[in-house]
C-alpha cells in the first residue's frame, strides 16, 4: 500500500463549482498533515494545514480523521486560478520532533472550465 | 517574497558532466534542508536530508557518491549530480523548515542530460 494515496483525476469542474479531494495515509503515527498546491513545472507551496478539528480558509476547508486515516479538502465556488495540483503531504516526523520528512501523494490535478 | 531561494532553475549539460544546485534559505538559517526529486506525473521523492556541519542522511537507494551534498553554512546546501546521465534527468527542488512544522521549497532545477 502507497504511504499517501490520492486520486489523481484529472476533475474537470465548471467555474462556481464546488470540488472535494481525498487522500488516504498508511502510517498510523504520522504526525501532521498539509495540502501543497503545485502548479505545472513549479514548485509545492502550502494551501493550508490540516488539523483534526477541521480547518477553513476562505473557500478552503480541510478536515481529518485520524481513525480511518483519511483528510480531505473542499474547494468551493471554484475559481480559474485554483486549476493545479493538489498533494496530500504527511509528516512522519522520522528526524525527531517536528522536522520530520514529509512524504507526498502524487496528486490530485484539479482544472476548472469557464 | 521567496524563503528559500535555489539555483539555477533549469541546467541542459551533455552525458558525464556534473552539475551543482543551489539551495540558500533567506533571512533565516537553516539546520537541516531536505532534496527531493519529482520525475513527471510522479510524486516528490525525499533523496536526502542535509545537515549542516556534518553528513547527509540519504534514503534508501539514493546513492550518496553519485548525488554530494555539503552544507558547509546555516543558510546553504548544495547538491551536486556527479556524471550525470539521461535517467538523472529530472525536477530536483529543495525545502528547509522556517520556525515549526512548514517546509518551503525553493523553485526547483529541471535538470535536462542530453
Amino acid at each position: 500500500r502507497k504511504e499517501v494515496e490520492q486520486d489523481p483525476g484529472p476533475f474537470n469542474v465548471p467555474e462556481g463549482a464546488t470540488v472535494a479531494f481525498n487522500c488516504t495515509y498508511s502510517n498510523s503515527a504520522s504526525q501532521s498533515f498539509f495540502w501543497y498546491r503545485q502548479d505545472c513545472r513549479k514548485e509545492p507551496k502550502l494551501l493550508m494545514s490540516v488539523y483534526s478539528s477541521g480547518n477553513e480558509d476562505g473557500r478552503f476547508t480541510a478536515q481529518l480523521n485520524r481513525a480511518s486515516q483519511y483528510i480531505s479538502l473542499l474547494i468551493r465556488d471554484s475559481k480559474l486560478s485554483d486549476s493545479a495540483t493538489y498533494l496530500c503531504v504527511v509528516n512522519i516526523g522520522r528526524y525527531g520532533g517536528s522536522q520530520g520528512n514529509l512524504i507526498f501523494g502524487k496528486g490530485t490535478k484539479l482544472s476548472v472550465k469557464p | 517574497g521567496a524563503v528559500v531561494s535555489q539555483h539555477p532553475s533549469r541546467v541542459i549539460c551533455k552525458s558525464g558532466t556534473s552539475v551543482k544546485i543551489e539551495c540558500r534559505s533567506l533571512d533565516f538559517q537553516a539546520t537541516t534542508m531536505f532534496w527531493y526529486r519529482q520525475f513527471p506525473k510522479q510524486s516528490l521523492m525525499l533523496m536526502a536530508t542535509s545537515n549542516e556541519g556534518s553528513k547527509a542522511t540519504y534514503e534508501q537507494g539514493v546513492e550518496k557518491d553519485k548525488f554530494l551534498i555539503n552544507h558547509a553554512s546555516l543558510t546553504l546546501s548544495t547538491l551536486t549530480v556527479t556524471s550525470a546521465h539521461p535517467e538523472d534527468s529530472s525536477f530536483y527542488i529543495c525545502s528547509a523548515h522556517r520556525g515549526g512544522n512548514i517546509q518551503y521549497f525553493g523553485a526547483g532545477t529541471r535538470l535536462s542530460v542530453l
